[in-house]
C-alpha cells in the first residue's frame, strides 16, 4: 500500500525534553511538509522540503527542527525551545510542484 | 506572511440545501488551489483541485476560482449530514509553500 506514515500516533513529552516525530512515504513524492493544528484551528506550516538535504521554514518554525536525509523520510524534531507544543502534528507529501498534498494520520503530542 | 482566510462558521445548512464555502488569499503570484475536508480527529482529505478562472465541477462539488478577486469558493450540492466536517482551504504559492486557511465548520441538519 503506499501512504504516508506517522508515528507513533499518540506522544507524551515531559517539559523541557525533546522528541522526534517520525514520517516516511513509499510515494516516491518530492515534496514533504510538516503542519500544526491547534483545536478549532486550520493547518500552521512548520517545515517543508523540495528536495533532499533542503528544506525551508514556514510560519511557525521556532522550536522545531527537521532533517531530510532521504527522499522518504523527513522527521520533525520538537526541541525544549517550543514553549507549547500540545498540538495535532500532520506530515503532507506532494509529487510535484502544484499537486495535491497528501497527509499521513497524524500524531498527537502532549506536554505532561 | 501568505495570508489564507475563510469563516471559521459554523456555517448550518439544511439536508438538501446548497453549501456555500469561500476562501481569500493574499498572495497574487498563488498558482494552485485546493478544497479539503476534515473530520474531527482525522487527517484532511483532498476534495477539489482548481488551478485556472472559472468553475471545476465534480460530482456534488464544484469550485470556483477568480484570481483577480483573489478570491476561491466552494458549492456542495444536496448537502447530506455525512457532508458534516470542516473544510480547509489551501493555496499553493509559486514555489513549493503550501498554505491553509483555518476551516470552516460546515453542520448539515437532518
Amino acid at each position: 500500500d503506499g501512504g504516508i506514515t506517522q508515528s507513533p500516533k499518540y506522544l507524551f513529552r515531559k517539559e523541557g525534553q525533546n522528541v522526534t516525530l517520525s514520517c516516511e512515504q513509499n510515494l516516491n513524492h518530492d515534496a514533504m511538509y510538516w503542519y500544526r493544528q491547534d483545536p478549532g484551528q486550520g493547518l500552521r506550516l512548520i517545515y517543508y522540503s523540495q528536495i533532499v538535504n533542503d528544506f525551508q521554514k514556514g510560519d511557525i518554525a521556532e522550536g522545531y527542527s527537521v532533517s531530510r536525509e532521504k527522499k522518504e523520510s523527513f522527521p520533525l524534531t520538537v526541541t525544549s525551545a517550543q514553549k507549547n507544543p500540545t498540538a495535532f502534528y500532520l506530515c503532507a507529501s506532494r509529487d510535484r510542484l502544484n499537486t495535491e498534498a497528501f497527509f499521513g494520520q497524524g500524531t498527537r503530542l502532549t506536554v505532561v | 506572511q501568505k495570508e489564507v482566510e475563510q469563516n471559521s462558521g459554523p456555517l448550518s445548512v439544511p439536508e438538501g440545501a446548497i453549501a456555500s464555502l469561500n476562501c481569500t488569499y493574499s498572495d497574487r503570484g498563488s498558482q494552485s488551489f485546493f478544497w479539503y475536508r476534515q473530520y474531527s480527529g482525522k487527517s484532511p482529505e483532498l476534495i477539489m483541485s482548481i488551478y485556472s478562472n472559472g468553475d471545476k465541477e465534480d460530482g456534488r462539488f464544484t469550485a470556483q476560482l477568480n484570481k483577480a478577486s483573489q478570491y476561491v469558493s466552494l458549492l456542495i450540492r444536496d448537502s447530506q449530514p455525512s457532508d458534516s466536517a470542516t473544510y480547509l482551504c489551501a493555496v499553493g504559492d509559486s514555489g513549493y509553500a503550501l498554505n491553509f486557511g483555518k476551516g470552516t465548520s460546515l453542520l448539515v441538519t437532518p
